[in-house]
């Protein structure tokens, strides 16, 4: 079984702040992805990073994938309240998808 | 857009009383999936399918059983119901086939079990 760690679990942070999540594992993977979840609803996907060393920018948010392709990190810049949720990242690995055990964020206004 | 339709949303059941998780999509996706989220472990991957007629384990498929008669349905049976399988569940579905980048996974909004 490929496991993802992700850290930190919880993170408590003002409007305004920037923060960073990381997403580790021993596997390769032939892709990363991460989703963001709210209360009540499932994840959606906010990126997939595919090649090592990758970067990709949503906005505020930058991706980025490890050159080995085991870990990934998210980044957030002046995090404001929309922000607040369940990001998770998820490892490609044939027809499976592995999901790490997710960071909750909130962003106090 | 309906996308992917679970029911119930809420369910309780006593130890040892079996049920269907109902999963429906309407994006014609061939790969279909059930998921378990529990408090800090994320989300497990209990059964998965390629395709109508085909199915797969995932990392914790025991206790639950499932079939694919159907591209559009996937339900998820519990045959037996114990406490430890207390959790929220998702089904997910996404296209099978893909070149660098697997597309995304479109999830349901869950259904709430609770084995007492």
């Amino acid at each position: 079984t490929q496991l993802l760690e992700q850290s930190p679990q919880f993170l408590s942070i003002q409007e305004g702040e920037n923060l960073t999540v990381y997403c580790n594992s021993s596997s390769v993977f032939s892709s990363l992805q991460w989703y963001r979840q709210e209360p009540g609803e499932g994840p959606v996907l906010l990126v997939t990073v595919v090649t090592g060393g990758e970067v990709k920018k949503l906005k505020r948010l930058t991706f980025q994938f490890g050159d080995a392709r085991k870990d990934s990190s998210l980044h957030i810049t002046a995090a404001q309240p929309g922000d607040t949720g369940l990001y998770l990242c998820a490892g490609v690995g044939g027809n499976m998808l592995t999901f790490g055990g997710g960071t909750r964020l909130m962003v106090k206004p | 857009n309906a996308g992917v339709t679970q029911t119930p949303k809420f369910q309780v059941l006593k130890t040892g009383q079996s049920m269907t998780l109902q999963c429906a999509q309407d994006m014609n996706h061939e790969y279909m999936s059930w998921y378990r989220q529990d408090p800090g472990m994320g989300l497990r991957l209990i059964h998965y399918s390629v395709g109508a007629g085909i199915t797969d384990q995932g990392e914790v498929p025991n206790g639950y059983n499932v079939s694919r008669s159907t591209t559009e349905d996937f339900p998820l049976r519990l045959l037996s119901a114990a406490p430890s399988q207390t959790s929220v569940y998702f089904c997910a579905s996404s296209y099978s086939k893909w070149g660098a980048a697997r597309p995304p996974l479109h999830f349901g909004n869950g259904t709430r079990l609770t084995v007492t």
